[in-house]
């Protein structure tokens, strides 16, 4: 059984650039949520995808967009990159009803 | 809205018990998790309650009273490798759980 993995690890954009992000769930979990966890602050819920479907939202602008695909897996895309979007991105995956989530590794994206 | 308060750092000696609280304020419950993280890591899962009361995971238990919006999560017999930041969340969402977590607590076991 493979954990979450994301990629990539690093990346390094520059303002006003477009990125995107990528997830794969554990084996059989079929909910993904995405996280952003700036440096010594905790993570912030950007939203959660289940059944290829946005199934909540945190308080985060349009620019930020996901996908999920059929094998769960998924995709955030930010438009206009901002320096305040520098941060750790991370991801998770359960069961849709389960209250245990796993997270990634993250990728830590750096906007100059 | 949703708001999470917990100590930012704490310090104590290996061997010893520690306690980190957590008080919230929220619009939506569907339950309180503890997780670690550890430098340059993601989060690992500790705990989760949804009733008032104790849970106890060998080390680790951690403790709910929804009527007052508090959590803690007790450390025993600490180790060195329990330095690291101890995430306190909340989780609403229907079916689902989407966690508001606060700022993180760091802990630093001292010899």
């Amino acid at each position: 059984e493979t954990g979450v993995t994301q990629s990539p690890t690093h990346l390094i954009k520059t303002r006003g650039q477009q990125v995107t992000l990528r997830c794969s769930s554990q084996s059989g979990h079929n909910t993904v949520s995405w996280y952003q966890q700036a440096l010594g602050q905790g993570p912030q819920f950007i939203f959660q995808y289940y059944r290829e479907e946005e199934n909540g939202r945190g308080n985060f602008p349009p620019r930020f967009s996901g996908l999920q695909f059929p094998n769960y897996s998924s995709e955030l895309n930010v438009n206009a990159l901002e320096l305040d979007d520098s941060a750790l991105y991370l991801c998770a995956s359960s069961f849709f009803y389960s209250y245990e989530q796993y997270f990634g590794p993250g990728t830590r994206l750096t906007v100059t | 809205g949703q708001n999470i308060d917990q100590p930012t750092e704490m310090t104590a000696t290996e061997g010893a018990i520690v306690q980190i609280n957590c008080t919230y304020q929220t619009s939506g419950f569907n339950g309180l998790f503890w997780y670690q993280q550890h430098a340059g890591e993601a989060p690992t899962f500790l705990s989760y309650n949804v009733l008032d009361g104790l849970e106890e995971k060998g080390r680790f238990s951690s403790f709910l009273s929804r009527s007052k919006g508090y959590s803690y999560l007790l450390l025993k017999e600490l180790q060195m490798k329990d330095s690291a930041s101890y995430l306190c969340a909340v989780g609403s969402g229907a079916g689902s759980y989407q966690l508001t977590f606060g700022k993180g607590t760091k802990l630093s076991v001292i010899p």
